[in-house]
């Protein structure tokens, strides 16, 4: 009865780099969200996709973020040419229908730009 | 729009006494609320969560809420704190749309630390 996983837990990457984060939903679960937590702050709401579809990203950066769910696979999270302020915990949840409300949350990645 | 304010980012009590996470909301319609426990360097645990059903919410682990809507509070209540519950309690408000169909964006609280000294 696996939950929400998320690899790696931990990304190291130097400044320029892209980075890109993965997070499968707990099985049979259809929506996924993704959630940044920056240093001594709660966390923030980025995107919601079910699969194949963005449905709201309005809290995604305008550029250099990135989030697709396909078909098959995991979510991804794709940060181009990372900048030390993207440094920050990133966390997946997923629901299996919108109206279910909870959101079941993964473990979490920690990135750290250098 | 929906908000949540969490009024204390630190809390402090001893083992064994009450604890009280306060929790204040605000949002256009029926919301549904939560509290989650962060520990260090883990995700996110669900305590409980009011869905417009019962008030008083109990959740996991001994802890309660009551959902006042005159107040707009959703405070976080425990009779006696453990050592263990020392973590990161954040209070969340998930709101529908103006169509009234649930969507599923959360919207946390700033986070309140509880310690538990001995």
């Amino acid at each position: 009865n696996a939950g929400v996983m998320q690899n790696p837990r931990h990304l190291v990457r130097r400044r320029g780099q892209e980075a890109r984060l993965r997070c499968s939903p707990v099985k049979g679960h259809s929506h996924v969200y993704w959630y940044r937590q920056l240093p001594e702050e709660g966390l923030k709401f980025m995107v919601y996709l079910q699969k194949e579809n963005i449905i709201d990203e309005s809290g995604m950066p305008k550029e250099r973020f990135s989030a697709e769910f396909p078909k098959e696979g995991p979510s991804i999270l794709r940060i181009q040419q990372v900048v030390r302020g993207d440094s920050a915990a990133y966390f997946c949840a997923s629901s299996p229908q919108v109206s279910y409300n909870e959101q079941f949350f993964g473990p979490g990645t920690r990135l750290t730009v250098l | 729009a929906q908000s949540v304010t969490q009024l204390d980012s630190h809390v402090s009590v001893s083992e064994g006494t009450p604890v009280l996470l306060r929790c204040n909301y605000s949002s256009s319609y029926s919301p549904s609320l939560f509290w989650y426990v962060q520990h260090p360097n883990k995700g996110l645990q669900l305590l409980l969560k009011y869905t417009s059903a019962a008030t008083l919410v109990k959740g996991i682990n001994g802890f309660e809420a009551e959902f006042k809507k005159s107040e707009t509070s959703f405070h976080l209540t425990k009779p006696s704190a453990h050592m263990s519950d020392a973590a990161e309690y954040f209070c969340v408000v998930s709101g529908d749309n103006a169509g009234g169909t649930s969507y599923g964006k959360l919207t946390f609280g700033q986070g309140t630390i509880l310690t538990v000294h001995p």
